[in-house]
């Protein structure tokens, strides 16, 4: 089956520690994206990438890092620079072109303790 | 320039009923509008999607109502059903990166037997 997974489901951390969220995608697609969502906000894009060994900043990219090696392979490190990492993160990918669906993974959720 | 605004924050609507959500956008070079649902615990799937040089856009008891001189577009769900019950997201991008999206705040919707 193709599609876009996401691992761990859930992951637990302590502050002053980085983590890394994994996301792996066997569409073939191009693009890759980052979202995080906090309860009552919508979505909100961390970082993406278009093709590989290149990625730009989303609107919120203070504290986190991505890497993008592999077209399957887009991973999200959560710093410690990050005040406030506790939320659903969500990876999202496209094929390059015209009008086309972004898919999203199952989520991560990371919480702080 | 960046925001898209959504309401209601929250919906209850009996079975049979039309659920009505509205989303409202600042950037006028958006030219793609999108709607997920997503379900608790799971990542959002795109339900539909408007271009602006449509005014409606139906897909079964789903359609996309845009108004563009008005910057506004809402979705329709008609006879609504128990397990239509998930939260809603309005979206806007450029055609030429669908994936790179500005989310509305989310609808969060419950269907009544």
């Amino acid at each position: 089956d193709g599609g876009i997974t996401q691992s761990p489901k859930y992951l637990f951390r302590k502050e002053g520690q980085n983590v890394t969220l994994s996301c792996e995608q066997n569409l073939n697609h191009d693009a890759m994206y980052w979202y995080r969502q906090d309860p009552g906000q919508g979505l909100r894009l961390i970082y993406y990438s278009q093709i590989v060994n290149d990625f730009q900043k989303g609107d919120i990219a203070e504290g986190y890092s991505v890497s993008r090696e592999k077209k399957e392979s887009f991973p999200l490190t959560v710093t410690s620079a990050q005040k406030n990492p506790t939320a659903f993160y969500l990876c999202a990918s496209t094929v390059t072109g015209l009008n086309t669906e972004a898919f999203f993974g199952q989520g991560t959720r990371l919480t702080v303790v | 320039q960046q925001q898209v605004k959504q309401s209601p924050q929250s919906l209850i609507v009996q079975k049979g009923g039309i659920s009505i959500i509205n989303c409202a956008y600042e950037n006028t070079a958006f030219d793609y509008f999108p709607w997920y649902q997503q379900f608790p615990g799971k990542g959002p799937a795109l339900l539909i999607a408007i271009r602006p040089d449509v005014s409606e856009k139906k897909e079964g008891r789903f359609t996309i109502s845009f108004n563009k001189s008005a910057k506004q577009f809402s979705l329709h769900i008609m006879d609504s059903q128990p397990g239509d019950s998930a939260t809603y997201f309005c979206a806007a991008s450029k055609e030429s990166n669908t994936g790179k999206l500005i989310f509305g705040q989310g609808t969060t919707l419950q269907v009544k037997p």
